[in-house]
């Protein structure tokens, strides 16, 4: 059963500071996929990422940056020099393949105070 | 631009009513899901279609049920709204495939059942 965890609950900084989001997941799979989505205050969660279990190259997206590691079985979302606009929630999921659905994790609350 | 509605963003109902929650997409996606989101339990799928009139349970089906007549249009139902259905209601569409497809969220629903 596919499964995913992320440990922080919430997580507090002040703005210009580096915040590194956890993601432990699950499966049996071994092909997948993993994403991370954000949802800022208005409720609409916009996707941010994808990666397939056969590419583990880190990747970077302006002041994101994403390091997936399967020997540890995490995809972890680092956000360099954050901003109060990165005040959200934020989920991390997997797929499996073959599986139309989606598994989520329980999310992790960042503010960012100026 | 992609798009998911959702039928309504706020909905009061009383306990016993019975319950429709929209959802309608423009990108042409064979596949549909309804999920609820509670704190502290990330989002969990209700429902999801993969194709019109077809229809697969999620993990917490119980007490919802859902119609897919149109492609474009996901409807879940309420039968007999209880207290502990209070929730954020998120509709989502994606593709159809092994590919991993990434889901595009609408705005949510938010239900109170008193």
């Amino acid at each position: 059963a596919q499964k995913v965890t992320q440990a922080q609950t919430e997580i507090s900084v002040v703005e210009k500071e580096d915040v590194t989001l956890d993601c432990v997941y699950e499966t049996r799979d071994t092909t997948y996929y993993l994403f991370w989505y954000k949802q800022p205050p208005s409720g609409e969660l916009v996707f941010l990422i994808r990666r397939n279990s056969f590419d583990e190259q880190n990747e970077i997206s302006g002041r994101y940056s994403w390091n997936f590691q399967k020997s540890t079985s995490s995809f972890n979302f680092t956000i360099t020099a954050s901003q109060v606009v990165d005040s959200a929630v934020y989920f991390c999921a997997l797929s499996e393949y073959n599986n139309n659905d989606m598994r989520f994790g329980a999310g992790t609350r960042l503010t960012v105070k100026p | 631009d992609v798009k998911v509605t959702q039928s309504s963003r706020y909905l009061v109902k009383r306990t016993g009513e019975k319950v429709f929650l929209e959802c309608v997409q423009d990108m042409d996606h064979e596949n549909m899901f309804w999920y609820r989101q509670d704190p502290g339990l990330g989002l969990r799928l209700i429902y999801f279609s993969y194709d019109v009139k077809m229809k697969e349970k999620g993990d917490i089906p119980e007490g919802y049920s859902v119609s897919r007549e149109k492609k474009e249009r996901f409807s879940l139902i309420l039968e007999s709204a209880s207290t502990n259905q209070t929730s954020m209601y998120l509709c989502a569409s994606s593709l159809i495939g092994a590919q991993g497809n990434e889901q595009y969220f609408g705005p949510g629903t938010r239900l109170t059942v008193t």
